[in-house]
C-alpha cells in the first residue's frame, strides 16, 4: 500500500529565505508526482507535476525534484515571500487507471515579513 | 472557464442529522472524485465516478455515506446520520478522464462541522 510522508509538518521562515520541503513515498511504481498548494478555506491548486521519467520541474521560484528509486521528492522555494504562506501537499499517482492520488499530510509554511 | 463548483461552502449540523453536498464539475470532464480531508491531513479518496458509474467506492463508508451522479454531470454526496467524527472538509475534483496523465482540478470544498 502506497504511503506518502511529508517533513516537516510545519515550517516558519523569515521573508527572503530559500527553503526545501520534503516528500517521501514507499512504493516507487508511480506514474507521476504532484505538488499542490492549499490556502485556508480554499481548494487545492496544482503547482508542479513531475512525470516518473523526469528528474525535476521548474515554475518561477519553485523547483521540484524527483528521485523515484529512493522514493523522494523535494520542493524548493527561492526567495520566499509572505504570500507563499500556505499548506503544501505532495501526492503520487500509481500506474493503474483511475488516477487515484495518494496525498501526504502536508507542510504548513509560514513566511514572516 | 468556470472551475469545479461546490456548495454549500460551510455546513454546521447536529449529530444524527442528515447532510448533503453538491458538486458541479468542469464542463466536459467525465471523471469526478470526492475526497475527505481531516484537519491536518491530506485528502483521501472516497469515491470516483466515470460518467454516472461509481468505479471506485472502496473507501466510502457505505453504512452512512451515499453518493450519486445522475446524468454523469453533477454529483451529490450524502451522510445520514452524521457523526461527530465526520467533521472535515469534503473536496470534489474532476478530470477529463480517469487516466493518470489527466490533471485533477479541485473545488474549494465544503467544511462540515458536526456538533
Amino acid at each position: 500500500k502506497q504511503e506518502v510522508t511529508q517533513i516537516p509538518a510545519a515550517l516558519s521562515v523569515p521573508e527572503g529565505e530559500n527553503l526545501v520541503l520534503n516528500c517521501s513515498f514507499t512504493d516507487s511504481a508511480i506514474y507521476n508526482l504532484q505538488w499542490f498548494r492549499q490556502d485556508p478555506g480554499k481548494g487545492l491548486t496544482s503547482l508542479l507535476l513531475i512525470q516518473s521519467s523526469q528528474r525535476e520541474q521548474t515554475s518561477g521560484r519553485l523547483n521540484a525534484s524527483l528521485d523515484k528509486s529512493s522514493g523522494r521528492s523535494t520542493l524548493y522555494i527561492a526567495a520566499s515571500q509572505p504570500g507563499d504562506s500556505a499548506t503544501y501537499l505532495c501526492a503520487v499517482r500509481g500506474d493503474n487507471q483511475g488516477g487515484k492520488l495518494i496525498f501526504g499530510q502536508g507542510t504548513e509554511l509560514s513566511v514572516k515579513p | 472557464e468556470a472551475g469545479v463548483v461546490q456548495s454549500p461552502r460551510y455546513k454546521i449540523i447536529e449529530k444524527k442529522q442528515p447532510v448533503a453536498f453538491w458538486c458541479n464539475p468542469i464542463s466536459g470532464h467525465n471523471t469526478l472524485y470526492w475526497y475527505l480531508q481531516n484537519l491536518g491531513q491530506g485528502p483521501e479518496l472516497l469515491i470516483r465516478y466515470e460518467n454516472e458509474e461509481a468505479v471506485d467506492d472502496s473507501q466510502l463508508p457505505k453504512d452512512r455515506f451515499s453518493a450519486e451522479r445522475l446524468k454523469g454531470v453533477d454529483s451529490t454526496l450524502k451522510i445520514q446520520p452524521a457523526e461527530l467524527g465526520d467533521s472535515a472538509v469534503y473536496l470534489c475534483a474532476s478530470s477529463l478522464t480517469g487516466q493518470p496523465w489527466d490533471t485533477q482540478y479541485f473545488g474549494p470544498g465544503t467544511r462540515l462541522t458536526v456538533l
